[in-house]
C-alpha cells in the first residue's frame, strides 16, 4: 500500500543554519508531492510542492529536491529562524484528491 | 476574504453520545476534505467532496462516520454513538478546483474529547 514516511521525528538546529527534513515515499508511481508545516494549535499550511517531472524547486528560503530513483524527497530551509520551528510533513496526492500525510518531523530552532 | 472556517474548536462529550461538526470552507472553492489527527500523528484522510458528492470516504472508519454537504458549501461531519478512540483533531481543508493538485487550505480544526 501507498505510504509517506519521515527519516527523523526530531530536527534540531542552531539559529542561522540550514535545516534538511528528509522523506521517503513507496510508492514509485506517485506524482504530486507537497510539503507542509503545522505550528501548535493550527491547521497545516502550504509551504511548497514538486512535481514528479521535476528534481528541484525553489521557493522563498525553501527548497525541495525529489530524487524519483531512490523514492526521497527532501524540504531544505535557509537561514533557519525561531518562526520556523513546527511539525513539517510531507504529502503525496494521489489520482482523487486526497493527500496521504507521514507522521511528521518536529523542527526545533535554537537560539 | 475569510480562511476554512471549523466550529466548535473543542468539543467535550461523553462516549455514546452523538457529535456534529462544522466546516465552512473557503467561498468558491468546490472541493473539501476531512482529516481526522490523533496526537503526534499525520493528518489521516476521511472523506472528500467535489461539490455535494462524496468523491472518496475511502477513510471513513465504520458507518458511525458520517458527512454531508448538502449545498456544496459548509459541510457537517457526523458522528454517532462516540468511543473514545473517537478522540482527535478534525481538520477540514478546501480547495479551488480538487484536482488532485495543488494547495489544500486547512482550517485550525475541531479538536474532540470523548470521555
Amino acid at each position: 500500500g501507498e505510504s509517506v514516511g519521515l527519516h527523523l521525528p526530531t530536527l534540531s538546529v542552531q539559529e542561522g543554519d540550514n535545516s534538511i527534513i528528509n522523506c521517503a515515499y513507496s510508492n514509485s508511481a506517485s506524482d504530486y508531492f507537497i510539503w507542509y508545516k503545522q505550528e501548535s494549535g493550527k491547521g497545516p499550511q502550504f509551504i511548497i510542492d514538486i512535481r514528479s517531472n521535476m528534481d528541484k524547486r525553489q521557493g522563498q528560503r525553501v527548497t525541495v529536491l525529489l530524487n524519483k530513483t531512490v523514492k526521497h524527497l527532501s524540504l531544505q530551509i535557509a537561514a533557519t529562524q525561531p518562526g520556523d520551528s513546527a511539525v513539517y510533513f510531507c504529502a503525496e496526492n494521489s489520482n482523487t484528491g486526497k493527500l496521504i500525510f507521514g507522521q511528521g518531523t518536529t523542527l526545533q530552532v535554537k537560539p | 476574504g475569510a480562511g476554512v472556517s471549523q466550529t466548535p474548536s473543542n468539543k467535550v462529550t461523553e462516549k455514546g453520545k452523538y457529535v456534529e461538526l462544522r466546516c465552512d470552507p473557503i467561498s468558491g472553492h468546490t472541493a473539501l476534505y476531512w482529516y481526522r489527527q490523533s496526537l503526534g500523528q499525520g493528518p489521516e484522510f476521511l472523506i472528500y467532496f467535489q461539490g455535494t458528492g462524496a468523491a472518496d470516504d475511502s477513510g471513513l472508519p465504520n458507518d458511525r462516520f458520517f458527512a454531508v454537504r448538502p449545498e456544496g458549501s459548509v459541510s457537517t461531519l457526523k458522528i454517532q454513538r462516540t468511543e473514545r478512540g473517537d478522540s482527535a483533531v478534525y481538520l477540514c481543508a478546501s480547495s479551488p478546483t480538487g484536482s488532485g493538485t495543488g494547495e489544500l487550505f486547512f482550517g485550525e480544526g475541531s479538536r474532540l474529547t470523548v470521555l
